[in-house]
């Protein structure tokens, strides 16, 4: 039972390269989201899904796309990656659709310069 | 906006103390939850409340919410080394948008041994 799988934890980009960040769930888990943490900020939302094919916008969506095409696998696409999207992000899930995330992943470093 | 606030910033205390951690938050919310974060690892759900009760224990975890106030604290019996870690809050929208978390920026409390 490997939890929330996030790949990959460092990658570097150029700005206005596109890249997908992986993450994964083996524990059946409906609700999946990802957040960014920037210093001194704590967590935002970025998006969510209550489930496959459901997905919605978080409080900082802009530049970001999400799909939910199985219940195991909520990638996170950048389509023109810009410095200001240089953070940490994580990808929670949660063992019901009701309370929020009790599972992280332990996240991936991203620097676009 | 963030939607908890921590305090304090910064916490330094040594080992076998009480370390106290207040959150306050701006809206009505379901639930108020506490996460710790290890420095470069991704979050730990600690605890959740929800906006009827009061008071909650876990171990050497208690957590009060005063709705009245706005308000939550997380108390640590006995602290020791290994609960050196950046603790967080955060709370769901009420209202029925409890799908979105909004996290607080952070106490980072250090246990010296």
């Amino acid at each position: 039972n490997a939890g929330v799988t996030q790949t990959p934890k460092f990658q570097v980009l150029k700005t206005g390269q596109s890249m997908t960040l992986q993450c994964a769930q083996d524990m059946n888990h409906e609700y999946m989201s990802w957040y960014r943490q920037d210093p001194g900020m704590g967590l935002r939302l970025i998006h969510y899904s209550v489930g496959a094919g459901i997905t919605d916008q978080g409080e900082v969506p802009n530049g970001y796309n999400v799909s939910r095409s199985t219940t195991e696998d909520f990638p996170l696409r950048l389509l023109s990656a810009a410095p200001s999207q240089t953070s940490v992000y994580f990808c929670a899930s949660s063992s019901t659709p009701g309370p929020p995330p009790d599972t992280f992943g332990s996240g991936t470093r991203l620097t676009v310069v | 906006s963030q939607q908890g606030e921590e305090d304090p910033q910064a916490l330094s205390i040594q080992e076998g103390e009480n370390a106290t951690m207040n959150c306050s938050y701006k809206t009505s919310i379901n639930n108020l939850q506490w996460y710790r974060q290890n420095s470069g690892r991704g979050l730990v759900h600690l605890i959740l409340i929800r906006s009827n009760e009061r008071e909650k224990h876990s171990g050497r975890l208690r957590v009060t919410l005063d709705t009245s106030k706005k308000s939550s604290s997380l108390l640590i019996t006995a602290s020791r080394a290994a609960d050196t870690a950046s603790y967080f809050c955060a709370t769901d929208g009420g209202g029925g948008s409890n799908y979105k978390l909004t996290f607080g920026k952070g106490t980072l409390l250090t246990v010296n041994p």
